[in-house]
């Protein structure tokens, strides 16, 4: 079955620190993974994803993630936090168990709310 | 273009109405999704069109009934529901890879 999880309902950060958002998963076959964040009221923004190539990824807004296979981990980074990052966050991998020929469907985490405090 | 637009933004119904909720993109994307989120949780999928054809439908409730008018368009169509069902609710698209998401119809029965 495929799974993600994100360990941490809260993270709380001074801004100017850096900021990790955790997410490990659990799937069949090669990982298609994905990052969104959710402002209040707002749809989902995709963030960054990672399908192959380089562990480090770079995404919107200076956030960035870093794939760990061994680890099966995929946390979300930033060197240094904005007020305005704070949001709520929701790492997502590819669902292979669903059919659908013109698309992906999504597992999601359970996300993780993160407030960034000046 | 390249957003997903819904409307309307906020909708507050009684459980004998019957009302409909759109989603727009004119991205070429060729699956699109309907979405049902509750306040702090992740999005749980309801519908799946691909191809403008019904391809997944999550054990919904027959009082949500989707509609796919063409490769643009998506309606989620609303009768006598309850209140259990307010929710904000998300359309997205695809065409490879990521989703799309629009903001979402926040949606209220009473």
């Amino acid at each position: 079955a495929q799974s993600v999880a994100q360990p941490e309902d809260q993270v709380n950060v001074a801004e100017g620190n850096p900021l990790t958002v955790k997410c490990t998963y659990s799937v069949s076959g090669n990982p298609y993974l994905f990052w969104y964040v959710q402002y209040p009221n707002r749809g989902l923004q995709f963030l960054l994803k990672y399908i192959t190539g380089d562990n480090l990824v770079k995404g919107s807004y200076g956030f960035e993630a870093e794939f760990n296979k061994s680890q099966t981990s995929f946390h979300l980074k930033k060197p240094s936090a904005l007020v305005s990052d704070s949001a709520l966050y929701f790492c997502a991998v590819r669902d292979i168990t669903k059919n659908n020929n013109a698309g992906n469907m999504l597992t999601f985490g359970g996300g993780t709310r993160l407030m960034v405090k000046p | 273009d390249t957003e997903v637009t819904q409307t309307p933004k906020h909708l507050v119904m009684g459980m004998t109405n019957k009302k409909s909720l759109k989603c727009e993109q004119h991205m070429g994307h060729r699956a699109m999704y309907w979405y049902k989120q509750k306040a702090k949780k992740p999005p749980e999928l309801m519908f799946v069109y691909s191809y403008e054809k019904l391809s997944i439908n999550e054990s919904v409730p027959s009082r949500f009934s989707p509609e796919c008018p063409n490769s643009s368009l998506l309606n989620l169509h609303l009768h006598a529901l309850q209140p259990e069902d307010s929710a904000l609710y998300l359309c997205a698209s695809s065409r490879d890879r990521e989703q799309f998401f629009g903001p979402g119809t926040r949606l209220t029965v009473l």
